[in-house]
């Protein structure tokens, strides 16, 4: 069956140092996969897409990996701050190309500490 | 402005009740979505209307009735509320690739 897993557990890790959340699918072949960032009582917002053929994606702190060999894609937040504290969610088309039919993981709730 | 808003934002109500939930965007997008959002926080598609057509049904019960009176707007109604409609539900529009979420509506039936 088709899954999109993201770590259930929360991440805390220490103001500065480098958070790396995981986002994992199988039986999909998706053309590509979204990061978003929802904060309590809010919508998601977009982060970043990465597409299928792109190994990586930047944008200021945020990185993000796309391995369609491993089914995998890592979100790295560099330097980071309390004000990244949220739940970030990864997403992808479940069609083959851009249908708009997102399926999004469960989310992971990164906690940065002070 | 408000990019994509909906109205109302808490909505609690009887079992077996029939409530809306309004959505309007300004953002001139043609795709509008709902979501619901479940307690274990599984954001899964409901709906998607495409220039006022209906393109994506997911499994959703018959209870569900979305209608969308023009491009910018897109309401959900939903007949006989039940306890496991309980939930927030989110519109969304999207251009291109990305998606573009309003602040969700918490719905609660008693």
């Amino acid at each position: 069956s088709q899954k999109i897993e993201q770590n259930s557990e929360a991440l805390n890790i220490q103001e500065g140092k480098t958070a790396t959340l995981t986002c994992n699918y199988t039986n999909y072949s998706p053309a590509y996969l979204q990061w978003y960032r929802q904060d309590p009582g809010r919508g998601p917002v977009f982060l970043l897409l990465i597409r299928e053929n792109e190994k990586e994606k930047r944008k200021e702190r945020l990185k993000v990996t796309f391995d369609t060999t491993l089914k995998q894609s890592l979100f790295h937040i560099t330097a980071s701050q309390p004000a990244d504290s949220a739940t970030y969610l990864c997403a992808l088309d479940r069609g083959s190309g851009n249908t708009g039919k997102l399926i999004f993981g469960q989310g992971t709730t990164l906690q940065v500490k002070p | 402005d408000t990019a994509v808003s909906q109205t109302p934002k808490y909505l609690v109500t009887q079992m077996g009740n029939d409530k809306s939930i309004k959505c309007e965007q300004n953002l001139g997008h043609d795709t509008m979505y709902w979501y619901k959002q479940d307690s274990k926080k599984f954001l899964k598609i409901m709906f998607s209307y495409n220039n006022k057509e209906l393109i994506i049904n997911e499994t959703v019960p018959n209870r569900f009735s979305p209608k969308s009176p023009d491009k910018a707007h897109l309401n959900l109604h939903i007949n006989s509320l039940e306890l496991g409609d309980s939930a927030v539900y989110f519109c969304a529009t999207s251009a291109a690739d990305t998606q573009y979420f309003g602040p969700g509506t918490r719905l609660t039936v008693l």
